[in-house]
């Protein structure tokens, strides 16, 4: 299983960003996908995920409002769009995917992450 | 929400010490516990999951215990390899959907 993700994005205060995540290898649609985000020199944060097939995301309650996950299943394909984005959301993102099937647990395989810089 | 507390923050250690790290959950989450490492500018890469279950290639000198709202993740001899940080993640299954989090990791070096 490998998880490319797309390239870094420099965005301006109160924009939004979109985060694409292609998945090789296994079945796409059964297994979940979460998005975890890291500030520099900090932890990891868990925003969110889906289960493509059955495709209600399930987000922390941080980002509820603010970050859209979505699947598609005819490109193996996840995505994290993020709106009114600040300085704080200055971050590397990852996407990632777990062993088990029809559930969100722990995370077996790791996209390389994406750099999104947020500066006016 | 669960919270996951872990300890030190940094600790620095020599080759073939025992190391050991731990995780408190703010509330029973049984064995859903999984230990991460992640070298400076990588991808988190799993080591144990179910609080005590070594991943397939993780080297036996990483262990894991514990459960209910205490976790251990052990290394029994530090390598040099080993260094990096080191987060625990909680995935409690119910009620469903839960939130997944992370504790504030600690980092590793070498003395």
């Amino acid at each position: 299983v490998q998880l490319v993700q797309s390239g870094a994005e420099v965005k301006k205060p109160g924009s939004s960003v979109k985060v694409a995540c292609k998945v090789s290898g296994g079945v796409f649609n059964s297994y979940g996908i979460s998005w975890v985000r890291q500030a520099p020199g900090q932890g990891l944060e868990w925003m969110g995920g889906i289960i493509p097939v059955f495709g209600t995301p399930n987000y922390a309650q941080k980002f509820r409002g603010r970050v859209t996950i979505t699947a598609d299943e005819s490109t193996a394909t996840a995505y994290m769009e993020m709106s009114s984005l600040t300085s704080e959301d200055t971050a590397v993102y990852f996407c990632a995917r777990g062993g088990q099937l029809l559930q969100i647990l722990h995370f077996d395989f790791w996209g390389q992450g994406t750099l999104v810089i947020v500066s006016s | 929400d669960i919270q996951m507390t872990q300890s030190p923050s940094s600790l620095s250690a020599s080759v073939g010490d025992r190391v050991t790290i731990t995780c408190q959950a703010s509330q029973d989450i049984r064995k859903f516990l999984s230990w991460y490492q992640q070298k400076p500018g990588k991808a988190p890469n799993l080591l144990i999951y179910d609080a005590s279950n070594l991943k397939t290639g993780v080297p036996s000198r990483f262990s894991g215990s514990g459960s209910g709202t205490e976790f251990t993740l052990t290394i029994s001899s530090l390598q040099p390899e080993d260094i990096g940080t080191y987060y625990c993640q909680q995935y409690d299954k119910v009620p469903s959907p839960r939130e997944r989090t992370f504790g504030g990791g600690t980092k590793v070096e070498m003395k």
